[in-house]
């Protein structure tokens, strides 16, 4: 069974540019998560995906930040303009369910962004 | 508001030994809690999950404990091999169902 699939791997980028992320969950997962990791900290939720539809964006700074998953499938995460605090790790997880403790989370290999 | 937190930040222990991570956190009102492995460069890998009713979890030479009383929970590694280096993360699912990840532990095993 193939994994959660991420890319671009790594890209370096000036501030006030934009960028873009894209996630492939495991085929047929409802649940999609996004979540940013700093250097030297554990991951944050970002934004949770049920299907196409947001469930939870609280920790999202929709400034700058914005996700879509337009179709129920791939998503994508973008930063327009991105700041030099936005250097990180972003992550991608899918579960099957509708998430939930009970609903395990698998996670991509991640986006490690710098930003100059 | 639930807070997760690790100790060591970072630890560095010859092959073979038997070591301990430590993992609190401030609200016992938990649904489970959950012991990841990041390798530079990857994702999470899922090590172990105990859930709230439960006091240990086993998985080869792993161990995880969980005490909810005193917040605490440890993952105990026996016998160490370098291939253990790693960073490993203790998460917590909370009452709304969501995952709250300590900074995790940096380990290095030397040959």
């Amino acid at each position: 069974e193939a994994g959660v699939a991420q890319s671009p791997r790594y890209k370096i980028i000036e501030k006030r540019q934009s960028v873009a992320f894209w996630c492939n969950p495991i085929s047929g997962h409802a649940t999609l998560y996004w979540y940013q990791q700093i250097l030297g900290q554990g991951p944050k939720l970002l934004i949770q995906f049920q299907n196409n539809g947001v469930v939870d964006d609280s920790q999202l700074p929709k400034d700058r930040f914005s996700a879509e998953r337009l179709k129920g499938v791939d998503s994508t995460l973008k930063i327009q303009p991105a700041k030099l605090e936005d250097s990180a790790v972003y992550l991608c997880a899918s579960s099957w369910g509708a998430g939930g403790p009970t609903d395990t989370q698998y996670f991509g290999p991640g986006t490690r962004l710098t930003v100059l | 508001k639930q807070e997760v937190t690790q100790i060591p930040a970072a630890l560095s222990v010859p092959e073979g030994e038997n070591l301990v991570l430590n993992c609190s956190f401030t609200d016992s009102a938990i649904y489970n809690l959950q012991w990841f492995r990041q390798d530079p460069g990857k994702g999470l890998t899922s090590l172990l999950l105990i859930q709230s009713s439960q006091r240990e979890q086993t998985s080869g030479r792993l161990n995880a404990s969980l005490d909810k009383s005193s917040g605490r929970s440890t993952l105990y590694i026996a016998a160490s091999q370098p291939g253990d280096s790693a960073t490993y993360l203790c998460a917590i699912y909370n009452q709304g169902g969501k995952l709250i990840f300590g900074q995790g532990t940096e380990l290095s095993v030397k040959p």
